[in-house]
């Protein structure tokens, strides 16, 4: 069993839909917890970063953790095709790791 | 900006020959990652070095080496290219706390473009 599993898509929604990224992990040690936004053929860059459980909101994107469930989400309101990337949870526990999730391939269409 | 940059963007090499991609941050982070990703695949931790200090993963094979010449730069040296190591190469950095820091230990990591490397 891998120690963050990530639905690898594709998934792929009308403009202006909800959307909702999931992850699970299984190591009750991790308290911090990312996402990262990835386009085709370059770096990852940070959207969300949030310790321990809670919600964290930043314009369109709402990060969740629920620690007791071992689940985060991602949601994006009024998605935007320029949203269309590959989205990386990460996660990790006071040490220099991540462990990153396979990444969830997003296509908004116009 | 502070930021992370990665030469080159592209690089072709030959089966077998040594090959370096470099890094640089202008960000003073003392942690440097590089990653390994490959298509459709979560980013696979290399090695990393906490200041000096080099941090090896159990799994990265032999033929990838890195050097750290100072806290501004780290190089990734893959010394007999073969056809399976073919992929993004990214370098990423975070500012990790001492030991007995208050707040959260644990800074997130920045990533640079990434080097995409080719072997022929």
């Amino acid at each position: 069993q891998k120690e963050v599993e990530q639905d690898p898509g594709p998934l792929s929604v009308p403009e202006g839909a909800i959307v909702s990224l999931n992850c699970t992990y299984s190591n009750s040690a991790f308290q911090y917890f990312m996402w990262y936004r990835q386009y085709s053929r370059k770096g990852p860059e940070l959207l969300m970063y949030t310790y321990s459980s809670g919600n964290k909101e930043d314009g369109r994107f709402t990060a969740q953790v629920d620690k007791s469930s071992k689940y985060i989400s991602l949601f994006i309101r009024d998605s935007q095709p320029s949203d269309s990337a590959t989205y990386l949870c990460a996660m990790g526990r006071g040490a220099q790791k991540l462990v990153f999730g396979q990444g969830t391939r997003l296509t908004i269409n116009p | 900006d502070a930021m992370v940059i990665q030469n080159p963007r592209y690089q072709v090499t030959q089966f077998g020959k040594p090959v370096t991609l470099s890094c640089s941050q202008t960000l003073n982070h003392n942690v440097m990652y590089w990653y390994q990703q490959k298509s459709s695949q979560a980013p696979k931790l290399l090695f990393h070095y906490y200041d000096k200090d080099f941090n090896n993963e159990a799994d990265t094979p032999d033929n990838f080496q890195s050097r750290r010449p100072n806290t501004s730069f780290c190089f990734l040296d893959i010394r007999s290219p073969g056809l399976g190591d073919a992929a993004m190469y990214l370098c990423a950095t975070s500012r990790d706390q001492p030991y007995g820091s208050p707040g959260p230990r644990q800074e997130t990591q920045y990533f640079g473009p990434g080097t995409r490397l080719l072997v022929l």
